[in-house]
Order: structure tokens, then sequence, then C-alpha cells
């Protein structure tokens, strides 16, 4: 079955730190992968895909399919990184399947 | 990317009656769009894929009955909870799948209270 495991709820570096968030999946195919970020009171959005192999906002992701994993990462985090962060794996016609999230805390 | 709206964004229902949330795709054709529950503090959970013109797919372990979902139209895909039971609260967040994009965008959710 198709599973994705973010294994840290929480997460708390200083600000300039660097930052890891780490995503474990399973799937029996060949996987596309997100990142979402949910900032306060705000609505969930995507941040990047593993097919675009793009930075966001300082932020990468590399698909590591020997480890079955999509780690977000950035160099050096930033305030207004502090957010709720899913990663997700689409299984087909779209349909996506979240890990249980990482709330990021950045602090001063 | 495309905007997303539901309404209501909060509603506080008696155990028993059903209540209507509405998704609204503003400025895309929505054939596809989805239904999501989350509990707090806990990830969103696929509940149904809502197709334009056709029934509803709904995961393993959710009641069709019970989370009614109609899709007649391209821009709106209604969830009706009936009989709603406390169990049943939760925030309910609908999404549209644009392919062009790759790309789901979320409504902003409705937050269900059953007392």
């Amino acid at each position: 079955a198709q599973r994705v495991t973010q294994p840290e709820k929480l997460l708390s570096v200083f600000k300039g730190a660097p930052v890891e968030l780490k995503c474990n999946y399973s799937y029996s195919g060949s996987p596309e992968l997100f990142w979402y970020v949910q900032y306060s009171r705000q609505r969930l959005q995507l941040l990047l895909r593993h097919i675009s192999r793009e930075s966001i906002k300082g932020f990468t992701a590399d698909l590591n399919k020997g480890e079955t994993s999509f780690h977000l990462k950035k160099p050096f985090a930033q305030e207004e990184d502090s957010a709720m962060y899913y990663c997700a794996l689409s299984q087909g016609a779209q349909k996506l399947v979240f890990g249980q999230g990482t709330r990021l805390t950045i602090n001063p | 990317g495309a905007v997303v709206s539901q309404h209501p964004s909060w509603v506080i229902c008696k155990s028993g009656t059903s209540v209507k949330i509405e998704c609204r795709s503003l400025d895309f054709q929505a054939t596809t769009m989805f239904w999501y529950r989350q509990f707090p503090k806990q990830s969103l959970m696929l509940m149904a894929t809502s197709n334009e013109g056709s029934k509803a797919t709904y995961e393993q372990g959710v009641e069709k009955d019970k989370f009614l979902i109609n899709h007649a139209s391209l821009t709106l895909s209604t969830l009706t909870v009936t009989s709603a039971h406390p169990e049943d609260s939760s925030f309910y967040i609908c999404s549209l799948s644009v392919y062009s994009y790759n790309e789901q965008f979320f409504g902003p959710g409705t937050r269900l209270t059953v007392l």
C-alpha cells in the first residue's frame, strides 16, 4: 500500500540554521512526490514537486529511490519558514496520499 | 494558479441534522475535485474523488450514504454530511485538480462542529 511517513511531528531550529524535514514513502510504481506547506491561517499550497527539480523559497528536495526518501532541505532557515509541512505522494489520477505533517518552528 | 472557495467556513449543527458544504472553482473548469477531512493535529485523509456529471468515487472506509457528494456543474461540488454525529466533527477541505498544472489547489476548509 502507498504510504508517506514524516517521522517528526515537530521540528524547531534557530534562524540561520540548516533545516531538513524528513519524508519516506512506500510505493510500488514510479513515485511522484510533492511538498505542500500551510502557513498560519492560510490554506494548503504547493511548495515544490520532485519532477520540477526546482528550488522554491530556498527549499530543495531530492528524490532518493534507493532510500525511498524525499527530504526537504534549506541551508539557512528564516522566521517566515515557520509553518506546517506535508509530504505527499501521487498515486495516479492525481490522488494524493499525505504524510502526517511536520510543524516547523524557526526561533529568532 | 486556481482559486477555490468553500462555504461555509465554519458551521455548528445539532446531532442528527444534515450539513451541506460547498466547494467552488472560481477560475478553472472543475472536472475533478477531491474531498478531504482533517482531524485536529492530524494529516489530511482523502475521502472521495468528485467527478463532474458522474458518481463520486469513495475511499475505502468512507460511507457514501453518509457523505453525499454532488458535482453537477463545472464550478461546484457539494459534500453533505447526513445525520451528523459528534464524531463527524472535523475540518473538511476540498481541492481542485488542474491537470495542466499537475497540481491540486486547495480550498480554505470548513470546520464542522456537531453538538
